[in-house]
């Protein structure tokens, strides 16, 4: 397997612009993560999904940011508006069920200018 | 390249060393505790977990300490090596919360030659 894979690694865009970062889980894992690491917040938890479904949403900043995952194979993360204070590293990461390994992608660095 | 230029509580520790790396964890709740390694433009990687029912776990090279009666989580790596260089995370897995997955603060280690 290749992995938990995310697209792009690197985003550079302006305030204001819809930003749309995807995420594709290792096959068969049944939790998908996503995360923000910022240097003034360390590693924070967004939302997770179980088998698609959103579980906990609470760490989501605001109602610019949403989440979505179609498929078991597929999550996207959407921050509409963008704004220079969401520009972070965001992380994608899945686990097997009722595992405590997590496996991460190699995270999208989002820069809003 | 760093991650995201983190501020962060730092370990210089001399090659061949033993390094000890602790965590205060709030979530009397949590399940599991888990350690994950960080390196330069990476995603973290697990490395070790431990039940909330135990007090010690033994892997290659590392150990975990759990004390519940102060909340408090180390990690011990024997005879650091310069690849241990990385950012160190404690997370916490808690199953009531649909297999919540948390993270501290983290703390960079810098192996000297």
């Amino acid at each position: 397997d290749a992995g938990v894979i995310q697209s792009p690694r690197h985003e550079v865009t302006e305030m204001g612009q819809e930003v749309t970062l995807r995420c594709k889980p290792i096959s068969g894992h049944d939790y998908l993560f996503w995360y923000r690491q910022t240097m003034m917040r360390g590693l924070e938890l967004l939302i997770y999904f179980n088998n698609n479904v959103p579980i906990d949403d609470s760490g989501m900043p605001e109602d610019r940011f949403s989440a979505k995952m179609p498929n078991a194979s597929f999550s996207t993360l959407k921050i509409q508006p963008s704004e220079p204070r969401d520009s972070a590293v965001y992380f994608c990461a899945s686990s097997p069920r009722g595992g405590t390994e997590a496996f991460f992608g190699q995270g999208t660095r989002l820069t809003v200018v | 390249g760093e991650s995201v230029g983190l501020h962060l509580p730092t370990l210089s520790v001399q090659e061949g060393d033993n390094s000890i790396i602790n965590c205060a964890y709030s979530n009397s709740a949590s399940d599991y505790f888990i350690w994950y390694k960080q390196e330069s433009g990476k995603g973290p990687q697990f490395i070790i977990d431990i039940r909330s029912n135990m007090d010690k776990r033994q892997g290659q090279r590392v150990t975990v300490l759990l004390n519940k009666t102060v909340k408090h989580l180390s990690l011990q790596i024997a005879a650091t090596q310069p690849g241990d260089s990385a950012v160190y995370f404690c997370a916490e897995n808690t199953k009531a919360a649909g297999n919540k997955l948390t993270f501290g603060g983290g703390t960079r280690v810098l192996v000297k030659p």
